[in-house]
């Protein structure tokens, strides 16, 4: 298994512009996480869904951050527009479901420098 | 919300010498894993250990739930071991989100 697909690795943007990000969880895991890594607050999870429905977003920090699972193979993390306290390492993580007992796996994440 | 803490904060060894991390959480868990965030900062899967042991050769990791801690032992270690170890957790009956420690940091020099 190819495990969690994040593009890009890297991205660098200018204040207020739109950003993407890209992620393709493991071939048959229902439940998708966006996870981010700051040095300020550590990882912290901003959303995750099950079976393609956001379930808690409570993490998402404001109405600047959008995400999406159109379907079970892709997941967006949209910014706009971004600003420079968003420059932060951004992860996918994918699990089988929400029995409770299982494990995440995570992506190679995605390295977010706002200028 | 539950509280992860992790110890030491910091640790530098020499190739070869074994440490423990430890983990505390402040509330029942049904999720538990370890990961090692390597320099290039790719979150490498170690443990899902909610209870119980498990080694995977020079690793291996306990969980007592009870007593809510889980220990993650490193043996005869190596300079690729260097990175940091973070402990996450999933708390009984609550959200499906890991809640993460702060990490530590190994550094094993040569």
């Amino acid at each position: 298994d190819a495990g969690v697909i994040q593009s890009p690795r890297h991205e660098v943007t200018e204040m207020g512009q739109e950003v993407t990000l890209r992620c393709k969880p493991i071939s048959g895991h229902n439940s998708l996480f966006w996870y981010r890594q700051t040095m300020m607050r550590g990882l912290e999870l901003l959303i995750y869904f099950n079976n393609n429905v956001p379930i808690d977003d409570s993490g998402m920090p404001e109405d600047r951050f959008s995400a999406k699972m159109p379907n079970a193979s892709f997941s967006t993390l949209k910014i706009q527009p971004s600003e420079p306290r968003d420059s932060a390492v951004y992860f996918c993580a994918s699990s089988p479901g929400l029995a409770g007992g299982h494990e995440q796996y995570f992506g190679p994440g995605t390295r977010l420098t706002v200028t | 919300g539950i509280q992860v803490e992790q110890s030491p904060p910091d640790l530098i060894l020499q190739e070869g010498a074994n440490s423990t991390l430890r983990c505390n959480f402040s509330d029942s868990v049904n999720n538990l894993q370890w990961f090692h965030q390597n320099p290039w900062g790719q979150l490498i899967n170690l443990f899902y250990i909610p209870s119980g042991t498990k080694q995977n050769g020079r690793l291996s990791a306990t969980t007592v739930a009870t007593e809510r801690y889980s220990l993650l032992y490193i043996s005869s270690s190596q300079t690729t071991d260097s990175g940091v170890y973070f402990c996450a957790v999933r708390t009984q009956g609550g959200s499906e989100k890991l809640v993460f420690g702060k990490g530590m940091k190994l550094t094993v020099n040569p």
